[in-house]
């Protein structure tokens, strides 16, 4: 049970460059969270998903696409990267079931550089 | 919008002291509140979580009080470590969205 795991860990990229983020989990949740993570401004939201198909616009999302077309899967993409977006972003899930509780698990980051 | 102040953003304590770390919220709906321990180079991690229909709840070396009225909860470590030294986040989730609002965190330094 690898939990949360995110690819790539590292990368850079040049102003204008595109590129995708892969989160995959294997908890068999129903929600997933895309957040961007920067000095003094803790987590921010940046899309989520209740459910395999859905998206939804969290509180940052200018600049962002996502997409989950498995459940296990939630894509993060950038179309046109700028340095604004320099960051490092996490992902997590979350069961929708009550009873097993509300806890949303992270993975360990993408570090992100844009140049 | 939604809000989450914690406080403070650096706290440096002798091992073995205690640590007392702040959150308030506004919006009186949230109904959960976790706090995270993120380690250097890691996503963060659930170390404890509370429901808006219980005051305190304590795990080991570490409780957690909310008082609703006032809209705050704090988390509090006992007999601090050197391995405690990491940055802790506070979160409120309001009832029916699964989401979290998350504090700016706090970088806790145990020193030897």
């Amino acid at each position: 049970n690898a939990g949360v795991t995110q690819t790539p860990k590292f990368r850079v990229l040049k102003t204008g460059q595109s590129m995708t983020l892969l989160c995959a989990q294997d908890m068999n949740h129903e929600y997933m969270y895309w957040y961007r993570q920067d000095p003094g401004m803790g987590l921010r939201l940046i899309h989520y998903s209740v459910g395999e198909g859905t998206t939804a616009k969290g509180e940052v999302p200018d600049g962002y696409n996502v997409s989950r077309l498995k459940k296990q899967n939630f894509l993060l993409g950038l179309e046109s990267a700028a340095p604004s977006q320099t960051s490092v972003y996490f992902c997590a899930s979350s069961s929708d079931d009550r009873a097993l509780g509300e806890t949303q698990y992270f993975g360990p980051g993408t570090r992100l550089l844009v140049l | 919008g939604e809000n989450v102040e914690q406080h403070p953003s650096t706290l440096s304590v002798q091992e073995g002291d205690s640590a007392v770390i702040k959150c308030t919220y506004s919006d009186s709906a949230s109904n959960y509140f976790p706090w995270y321990k993120q380690e250097l180079g890691k996503g963060p991690q659930l170390i404890i979580d509370i429901r808006s229909n219980v005051g305190e709840k304590k795990d080991q070396r570490i409780a957690v009080t909310l008082n609703k009225t006032a809209k705050h909860f704090s988390l509090h470590i006992t007999e601090t470590q050197p391995e405690d030294s990491a940055v802790y986040f506070c979160a409120a989730s309001p009832p029916g969205t699964y989401k979290y609002i998350f504090g700016t965190g706090t970088r806790l330094k145990v020193l030897a």
